[in-house]
């Protein structure tokens, strides 16, 4: 069965921290996307990976194929960063998309 | 900025009824996909859409839900006889090459 194991479920930070989310899949992938989803339900795309590292402003996501393992991080955490980070996969086989549980993150201040 | 805008923004409906969920993509965009979230849980695929023919859809796409592109920009999702289950946010996504999000449509079947 095609699955999608996101790390940890909830994370609470103090503003200021470095933050580490983990994705992991079991086969191979066309591409990966990290999401987040705000308190309202609103879904916002951060990235889109195929391979290596993508980097937009406080955010990094990074990518091995290898190990089948993605991670998003978040330097100099702020309470506007609290939402929940999706990680979601596009499979080789088909098209659809199969979405992690998400990483519920509280940035305290 | 361009967005992906979807209506309404809550809708309740009886047991049994058809709903349109409406959609508007982002206008140059040629992919075009409604995904699910039940409260509480995962954000589920249900189909895609390119070139006026689903690409893919999923289990949970079953005969009492249909899409359609009925004028060339909106985009629609119907659910034919809702159930109880069926309550949930929708979302619409469209797509050049990055996904973008609608930002969703409440259902509530009661």
């Amino acid at each position: 069965k095609n699955e999608v194991e996101q790390s940890p479920q909830n994370l609470t930070a103090q503003e200021g921290e470095f933050i580490t989310i983990n994705c992991s899949y079991s086969v191979g992938i066309s591409a990966l996307h990290w999401l987040q989803q705000h308190p309202g339900g609103g879904i916002v795309s951060l990235f889109m990976l195929s391979s290596g590292k993508k980097k937009h402003g406080r955010l990094i996501a990074t990518i091995n194929i290898q190990e089948k393992h993605s991670s998003l991080h978040i330097t100099a955490s702020h309470p506007r960063d609290s939402a929940v980070y999706i990680c979601a996969v596009r499979w080789f086989s088909n098209n659809d998309m199969r979405f992690g549980a998400g990483t519920r993150l509280t940035v305290k201040p | 900025e361009p967005e992906v805008t979807q209506t309404p923004s809550h809708q309740v409906t009886q047991m049994g009824q058809e709903v349109i969920l409406r959609c508007v993509p982002i206008s140059n965009h040629l992919y075009f996909y409604w995904y699910r979230q039940i409260l509480g849980q995962k954000v589920e695929f249900l189909v895609s859409f390119y070139n006026n023919e689903i690409s893919e859809k999923s289990e949970i796409f079953d005969d009492q839900f249909s899409v359609e592109r009925p004028d060339g920009s909106n985009f629609t999702l119907k659910i034919r006889s809702t159930k109880l289950e069926d309550s949930a946010m929708y979302f619409c996504a469209s797509s050049a090459y990055e996904q973008f999000f609608g930002p969703g449509t409440r259902l509530t079947v009661l």
